[in-house]
């Protein structure tokens, strides 16, 4: 079965650090663009971050240089660090999994929550 | 940046209501656009992507349309199950924005 799953969400402090992970099976996570996507409470979708097939990686202005994305290939995961977390960064972030046809496969989401 | 516009933001219909949503970028995007369902408490789940080509699986009510800066999604004929939150988003640039969200509620 081909799926995303997260895990690591948590609370913690400001000024913390928390590191996500989105494990794939089904599929490999380097033939994919995988992207970080989050959802403040009551709020929309917001888009954090991609690693390119290629290993290209991009950010949004709003988490640039406290978020770092990686994978690795022998275990099959996609993971996020976040450091220097904000009460703003308090969200679900959703792993997703796509190509030039979008995003077509989503995680389950993993709520992290950013406070003292 | 890319900023994405969608009108409206809440949407009431009835079921069997033809409906239609607007999404606008800031610049011309090309066709590089997918429209996302999401439920409350649920991931997101692809509709559309390029504009206008039907994910597999996802019912011919709804369909994309649009290129350059303005994209439509209609659904023909509202069903039950399509009461929920509508995302359009970019992805000409590598910054894949999302627009601000409309909520198709019951009228």
């Amino acid at each position: 079965e081909v799926q995303l799953v997260e895990s690591g969400g948590g609370l913690v402090q400001p000024g913390g650090s928390l590191r996500l992970s989105c494990t794939a099976s089904g599929f490999t996570v380097s033939s994919k663009y995988m992207s970080w996507v989050r959802q403040a409470p009551g709020k929309g979708l917001e888009w954090v971050s991609v690693i390119y097939s290629g290993g290209s990686t991009y950010y949004a202005d709003s988490v640039k240089g406290r978020f770092a994305i990686s994978r690795h290939n022998s275990n099959n995961t996609l993971y996020l660090q976040m450091n220097s977390l904000r009460a703003e960064d308090t969200a679900v972030y959703y792993c997703a999994g796509g190509g030039d046809n979008g995003d077509d496969l989503w995680g389950q989401g993993t709520l992290v929550t950013v406070s003292s | 940046d890319i900023q994405m516009t969608q009108s409206p933001s809440t949407l009431s219909a009835s079921v069997g209501d033809r409906v239609s949503i607007t999404c606008r970028a800031s610049q011309s995007i090309s066709s590089w656009l997918a429209w996302y369902q999401q439920k409350p408490g649920k991931a997101p789940k692809l509709l559309i992507y390029k504009a206008s080509s039907l994910e597999s699986g996802v019912s011919s009510r709804f369909t994309g349309s649009g290129s350059g800066t303005e994209f439509t999604l209609t659904i023909s004929s509202l069903q039950p199950d399509d009461f929920a939150t509508y995302y359009c988003q970019q992805y000409r640039s590598y910054s894949r924005t999302f627009g601000q969200g409309t909520k198709v509620e019951i009228k």
